[in-house]
């Protein structure tokens, strides 16, 4: 049973960073792309990054480039968020993802529950 | 950025019924669509992927169609589970977006 557990969300003051992570079991890890999805409680889906199997293609949406990066240790069956310069409009629940890809497009076949990072002061 | 837009926003609908869901991409997608439900207070579930490939596990009452801009979610004999919202989502071309979602309420 493919099975993602997200932690390391919490409350943080604007400017500061945090690093989230994705703990990845029921699949063979380092054979799938993985994605980071974004929901503000209430709200609808936003796609923040999407890294390759290998991590030798990483993409971020506008919103985050600049700020955010994606990493996977492939060893460890881990994904990694390390967020920093945080702002108010980064608070949402962050969901880790499993690619399943067709050539080179890619969705999001089973998710996490998601791990809640509120920027405050 | 490709707009992806959801028709209608809610829908009330009662158990038994059959509904559908539209959603309309800015720029061609070829098939690259999928579909979610979301519970209240839980993760998204993926549905349908590549516009009409159910995923594993998901009962055959849901169906998808279309190509191109246009594509719809059909969800036949509605069960009390089934109310939830659902989001479309375009993984064509990056950044990857998502419709603003459906309600589906009970009437």
């Amino acid at each position: 049973e493919v099975q993602l557990v997200e932690s390391g969300g919490a409350l943080v003051q604007p400017g500061r960073s945090l690093r989230l992570s994705c703990a990845a079991s029921g699949f063979n890890f380092g054979d799938y792309g993985m994605n980071w999805v974004r929901q503000v409680p209430g709200k609808g889906l936003e796609w923040v990054s999407s890294i390759s199997w290998n991590s030798g293609t990483i993409v971020y949406a506008d919103s985050v480039r600049g700020r955010f990066s994606t990493s996977r240790d492939n060893a460890r069956n881990s994904l990694y968020l390390h967020m920093n310069s945080l702002r108010a409009e980064d608070t949402a629940l962050y969901y880790c993802t499993k690619a399943y890809c067709s050539t080179t497009r890619c969705y999001s076949d089973f998710w996490g529950q998601g791990t809640l990072v509120t920027v405050s002061s | 950025d490709i707009q992806m837009t959801q028709s209608p926003s809610s829908l009330s609908a009662s158990v038994g019924d059959r509904v559908t869901i539209t959603c309309r991409a800015s720029q061609g997608v070829s098939n690259y669509l999928a579909w979610f439900q979301q519970k209240p207070g839980k993760a998204p579930k993926s549905l349908i992927y590549a516009a009409s490939s159910l995923q594993s596990g998901v009962p055959s009452k849901f169906s998808g169609s279309g190509s191109g801009t246009d594509f719809i979610l059909t969800i036949s004999s509605l069960q009390p589970e089934d109310f939830a919202t659902y989001y479309c989502q375009q993984y064509n071309s990056f950044p990857y977006t998502f419709g603003q979602g459906t309600k589906l309420e009970i009437k």
